[in-house]
């Protein structure tokens, strides 16, 4: 069975860091372009950021509220994806999901989602 | 970046119901659109990308049209469990940004 699991979410301070991670199973990331979205509790979707492939060799794209903050990075070996948090502010509260972006499709397949909450 | 609008917010209707509902970007994505479901407590789910192509196992009930900024998602008989908060999302450039959704509810 395919499936993604996001792990490494919690409760961090403001001005604090995290790392999430976004594991796979069933299929080989690294095929598949990985985004991340966010939703802010009673909120909307917000896509954050995507990873693309191998072929692409793992170039990385940003929101406007996270660049310079975040950070996308891949790891072939565990066939999974993470996302550093750095520099954390309390509008980053959300719970975070990966999904997986095949060429010519986007998110066919997402993670359960991981809670991500910043507060002093 | 480009912004996405949905119509209307939300709305209340009945099984077996038509449903039509309306995404509209500030400028073109040619057909990189996609259309998401959501259930509370649970993730986003494909139904739609390409503005039209189905996702593999999603009810041949929900079909999706349009091209350049304007976009519907149908339900041609809505049942029950069709609710939840709707989404669509263009990826024709970055930022890839959703729309504030669309609440379906049954009466």
């Amino acid at each position: 069975e395919e499936q993604l699991v996001e792990s490494g979410g919690g409760l961090v301070q403001p001005g604090g860091s995290l790392r999430l991670s976004c594991a796979a199973s069933g299929f080989t990331l690294s095929e598949h372009s990985t985004d991340w979205v966010r939703q802010a509790p009673g909120e909307g979707l917000e896509w954050i950021g995507r990873v693309g492939n191998k072929a692409s060799r793992y170039r990385t794209q940003y929101a406007a509220p996270v660049e310079g903050r975040f950070i996308i990075s891949t790891d072939d070996s565990k066939n999974s994806v993470y996302l550093q948090m750095n520099s954390l502010k309390t509008e980053d509260t959300a719970v975070y999901y990966c999904c997986r972006s095949p060429h010519g499709s986007i998110g066919d397949l997402w993670g359960q989602g991981t809670l991500v909450t910043v507060s002093s | 970046a480009i912004r996405m609008t949905q119509s209307p917010s939300s709305f209340s209707a009945s099984t077996g119901d038509r449903v039509t509902l309306t995404c509209r970007a500030s400028q073109g994505v040619r057909s990189s659109l996609a259309w998401y479901q959501q259930k509370p407590g649970e993730a986003p789910k494909l139904l739609i990308y390409a503005t039209s192509t189905l996702q593999s196992g999603v009810p041949s009930r929900f079909s999706g049209s349009g091209s350049g900024t304007d976009f519907t998602l149908t339900i041609s008989y809505l049942q029950s469990e069709d609710s939840a908060t709707y989404y669509c999302q263009q990826y024709y450039g970055y930022p890839f940004t959703f729309g504030p959704g669309t609440k379906v509810d049954m009466k």
